[in-house]
């Protein structure tokens, strides 16, 4: 069965950076796009970016434009995101999602989610 | 960037009863819509894409409807395990994917 597997929550200082991991199997893991959304506390979904394992092309949301940089390691079936130049508002849970299809990029298979803290 | 409302923002329903969420985008998103339901603590899980294709094991009181900007999600005979939020999201016109700010279903 598909599973995504996310890396454990972090606590994380003002100004640091942060590396999330998204372990995939049950599928191949060339063959589906990976989103990343996130979700502060109490709010809702906001999509921060995609990546395409196969060949490792991203696209990214304005909003993260030159602070998030997403990865994978094929060998490892496992898409990374880094988010840099923490602050107080990323505060969030972060999930990678898989994408249906390189045509119709809804996900089907969410991870766990990794709560990521960012406090003095 | 497409938004997408919600409404109501919260939707206070008996179990048992019919519950009746919309979605409307500021563009047309032709089909490329789909539904999730969040619980706490839990990731979103896929209900509805294609506005109206119900996901692999999702009950058949889901039914999803509309195309270009207007959508609804109905739930018929709410059970006890439906009372969460509910996102919709377009897939149609990206960069970025969107969501809306999601309708909380809660116990009358």
């Amino acid at each position: 069965q598909v599973q995504l597997v996310q890396s454990g929550a972090e606590v994380k200082k003002p100004g640091a950076s942060v590396k999330v991991s998204c372990k995939a199997s049950g599928y191949s893991f060339r063959n589906y796009d990976m989103h990343w959304v996130r979700q502060a506390p109490g709010q809702g979904l906001e999509w921060m970016g995609i990546i395409n394992p196969s060949g490792g092309s991203t696209t990214y949301a304005q909003n993260f434009q030159g602070r998030v940089t997403m990865t994978r390691d094929t060998s490892a079936s496992t898409v990374y995101m880094e988010l840099s130049s923490l602050r107080s508002e990323d505060t969030a849970v972060y999930y990678c999602a898989r994408g249906w299809s390189d045509v119709l990029r809804f996900s089907d298979y969410w991870g766990q989610g990794t709560l990521v803290t960012v406090s003095s | 960037e497409v938004v997408l409302t919600q409404a109501p923002a919260t939707l206070s329903v008996s179990p048992g009863e019919r519950a009746t969420l919309s979605c409307r985008a500021s563009q047309s998103v032709s089909s490329d819509l789909a539904w999730y339901q969040q619980k706490p603590g839990q990731a979103p899980r896929l209900l509805i894409y294609g506005a109206s294709t119900r996901a692999t094991g999702i009950p058949a009181r889901f039914s999803g409807s509309g195309s270009g900007t207007e959508f609804t999600l109905t739930i018929t005979s709410l059970q006890s395990e439906d009372f969460a939020v509910y996102y919709c999201h377009q897939y149609n016109n990206w960069p970025p994917f969107t969501f809306g700010p999601g309708t909380k279903v809660d116990i009358k």
